[in-house]
């Protein structure tokens, strides 16, 4: 099965700080996702990427960068953190040749701005 | 307006029992369907895709699809305590590479 590592497991952060979470695939997939799950909304996308250099933007990317150094390496930057953006990060990843490839998921980033 | 709504928020079943779950989406662009499964403190893990209209079953599961309608929806037989976790429903259209989730749906199987 498909690995995706995401780094930290848990992060707490105050207002206006600058956060980096850090999500690793090692099955050369092309395509990366950034999710964040709230309660109510499910799992809304941030960014996607097909590909190292590649960013495309999500459904919710307001306050958010990311950036693909890698086809393993996908980075999502929260440069001046919100209370809103507490929530649950997740990364997926997907060897999409077509439009029916399944996501395989990390374990979730935690993240808390006070 | 979310675009694939799932029904109901939460379903509880006793232990053997049969747990269904709907979704249906808003958007008729949308061809390819998923049903992903989460189990607390991990990430959600694909539990069956469906594209055809009729059902699809795979053990204990049973997805049926009805495009005319845009609804999809699952069927948990003999459901286990070890099922009790979030269901999403997703959808993806023809050609397109953005997943979308409905909100879930929390099911809890009682011994």
């Amino acid at each position: 099965e498909a690995a995706v590592t995401q780094s930290p497991r848990n992060k707490v952060t105050v207002t206006g700080g600058n956060v980096t979470l850090s999500c690793r695939q090692t099955n050369s997939h092309n395509y990366m996702y950034w999710y964040r799950q709230d309660t109510g909304h499910g799992l809304r996308l941030i960014h996607y990427s097909y590909g190292a250099g590649n960013l495309q933007i999500g459904d919710v990317p307001d306050g958010y960068k990311a950036t693909r150094t890698t086809q393993e390496d996908f980075f999502l930057l929260l440069e001046l953190a919100s209370p809103s953006q507490t929530s649950l990060y997740f990364c997926a990843s997907s060897d999409a040749g077509d439009s029916a490839e399944t996501l395989y998921f990390g374990s979730g980033t935690r993240l808390t701005v006070l | 307006q979310q675009k694939v709504q799932q029904s109901p928020e939460s379903l509880s079943v006793p232990e053997g029992g049969m747990a269904s779950l709907n979704c249906t989406s808003s958007d008729r662009n949308f061809q390819y369907f998923w049903w992903y499964r989460q189990h607390s403190g991990e990430g959600p893990k694909a539990l069956m895709s469906i594209f055809s209209d009729g059902d699809k079953k795979e053990g204990r599961f049973t997805a049926h699809l009805n495009k005319a309608s845009l609804h999809v929806s699952l069927h948990i037989r003999d459901s286990q305590p070890s099922d009790s976790a979030l269901y999403f429903c997703a959808a993806i259209r023809t050609g397109g590479y953005k997943v979308v989730f409905g909100s879930g749906t929390r099911l809890l199987v009682s011994p």
